[in-house]
């Protein structure tokens, strides 16, 4: 199985803050990387599909980067409803796992 | 809009089974896999598997294999999974997402399993 290792586990931040999180696929899984957030007793909201596209919807201050097993998630200008949890998944080869999260406390 | 609307919380005693649904609506059902996953507090997502709304083809993680079991009421536009076995680790949240090419866009709202005696 591919394991996601994400850093940090716990980011604390300010709102106008930019933000870093990284994740790390134990093997290559090319561009199959996916980002999501989730807020407390919601489901996971996609946000970044292959790497660096981003969703409909999703405001620019997103943006993903990366290739073959490190991936890099950035918020710009964090603002208050960015507070959460911030997972990566990749979707290279089954089982699809995810990485153990960053949470991003404002 | 695309909805995923699944059934309510769940409390199970251990070594009981539980069933979840979750109802399709707003796209063609047909043309889609339906994914199940489950969350246990503080915990990462766990892809459980799929089903392809389609053919009907399922696909399940191995660490599930033989105690879970995707099936699906084509009319109702319904996919049910069902545990089995349960002991207290299987007490998450369980959730159906519709795929897109290995991610999920789509999620319903999740379903509670307690198993608890």
């Amino acid at each position: 199985d591919i394991q996601m290792t994400q850093s940090p586990s716990i980011l604390s931040a300010s709102v106008g803050d930019k933000v870093t999180i990284t994740c790390r696929a134990s093997q290559t899984i090319d561009n199959f990387l996916a980002w999501y957030h989730q807020k407390p007793g919601e489901a996971p909201n996609l946000l970044i599909s292959r790497v660096s596209d981003l969703e409909g919807g999703v405001p620019s201050r997103f943006r993903g980067t990366g290739s073959g097993t490190d991936f890099t998630l950035y918020i710009d200008n964090l603002q208050p409803d960015d507070f959460g949890i911030y997972f990566c998944q990749q979707y290279r080869n089954y089982p699809l796992t995810f990485g153990g999260g960053t949470t991003v406390d404002i | 809009q695309v909805q995923l609307v699944q059934s309510g919380a769940e409390v199970k005693m251990p070594g009981a089974s539980v069933r979840v649904s979750c109802k399709a609506s707003g796209y063609i059902f047909s043309d889609n896999v339906i994914h199940w996953l489950r969350q246990a507090p503080g915990q990462r997502p766990e892809w459980l598997g799929w089903i392809n709304n389609g053919n009907l083809n399922s696909y399940y993680s191995r660490d599930f294999r033989g105690r879970f079991t995707i099936i699906q009421d084509t009319s109702a536009t319904t996919v049910y999974m069902d545990l089995t076995g349960l002991t207290s680790r299987d007490s998450a949240v369980y959730y159906c997402a519709r795929e897109k090419g290995g991610r999920y866009p789509y999620w319903g709202q999740g379903t509670l399993v307690t198993v608890s005696s």
